[in-house]
């Protein structure tokens, strides 16, 4: 079984700059999600989709963060303008419930100088 | 106080021990607790996957869940170099909430 694909694996941009990044889940899995890792932090939830539709986007910063999720499947997560806070890994996950056993991707390294 | 508390470590132990880390959680509705390893620039993977109190052994992993306490443990037996990773508790009521993970290294 394929796991969970994202890329880029990193990525370096400049303050107020933009960047995306893809993710495709395990094939079947309903359940996705994007989530922040700050170094030396646990991931933390920025966006959870159940299909194509929007189960909790409590805690991602609307104002520069974007996600679609369009056909059910893929998905990608937008910053525009990034912020040097922004600087993290940004993991992708997918499930098959969306409850509690996630899969995760390798993730995205993310620099923002 | 945050949701999920986990002693960030670092630890460091010799080949052969047991490695004992733990968790402690402010929400009562958490019903479903998890331990996730992250190996260097990789995603977390899961590990183990508890819904009650007790234990659940697998292989050389063991984990424990004390609800009326708020705290969950994982033991590593006969601890390897392979275990050095950083390892993440995780609870979830309608979503998943982390700690922010222990990082063990086991010297050969």
């Amino acid at each position: 079984e394929a796991g969970v694909a994202q890329s880029p694996r990193y990525k370096i941009i400049e303050k107020r700059q933009s960047v995306a990044f893809w993710c495709n889940p395990i094939s079947g899995h309903a359940t996705l999600y994007w989530y922040q890792q700050i170094l030396g932090q646990g991931p933390k939830l920025l966006i959870q989709f159940q299909n194509n539709g929007v189960v909790d986007d409590s805690q991602l910063p609307k104002d520069r963060f974007s996600a679609e999720r369009l056909k059910g499947v893929d998905s990608t997560l937008k910053i525009q303008p990034a912020k040097l806070e922004d600087s993290a890994v940004y993991l992708c996950a997918s499930s098959t419930d969306g409850r509690a056993d996630l899969y995760f991707g390798p993730g995205t390294r993310l620099t923002v100088t | 106080q945050k949701e999920v508390e986990q002693d960030p470590g670092p630890l460091s132990v010799p080949e052969g021990a047991i490695v004992s880390l733990n968790c402690t959680y402010s929400n009562s509705a958490f019903q479903y607790f998890m331990w996730y390893r992250q190996y260097s620039r990789k995603g977390p993977e899961l590990l183990m996957y508890t819904y009650s109190s007790g234990n659940k052994e697998d292989g050389r992993f063991t984990a424990q869940v004390d609800k009326s306490s708020k705290y969950i443990s994982l033991f590593i037996r006969d601890s390897q170099p392979s275990d050095s990773a950083t390892y993440l508790c995780a609870m979830s009521a309608n979503k998943l909430s982390f700690g922010a993970g222990t990082t063990v290294t086991v010297r050969a």
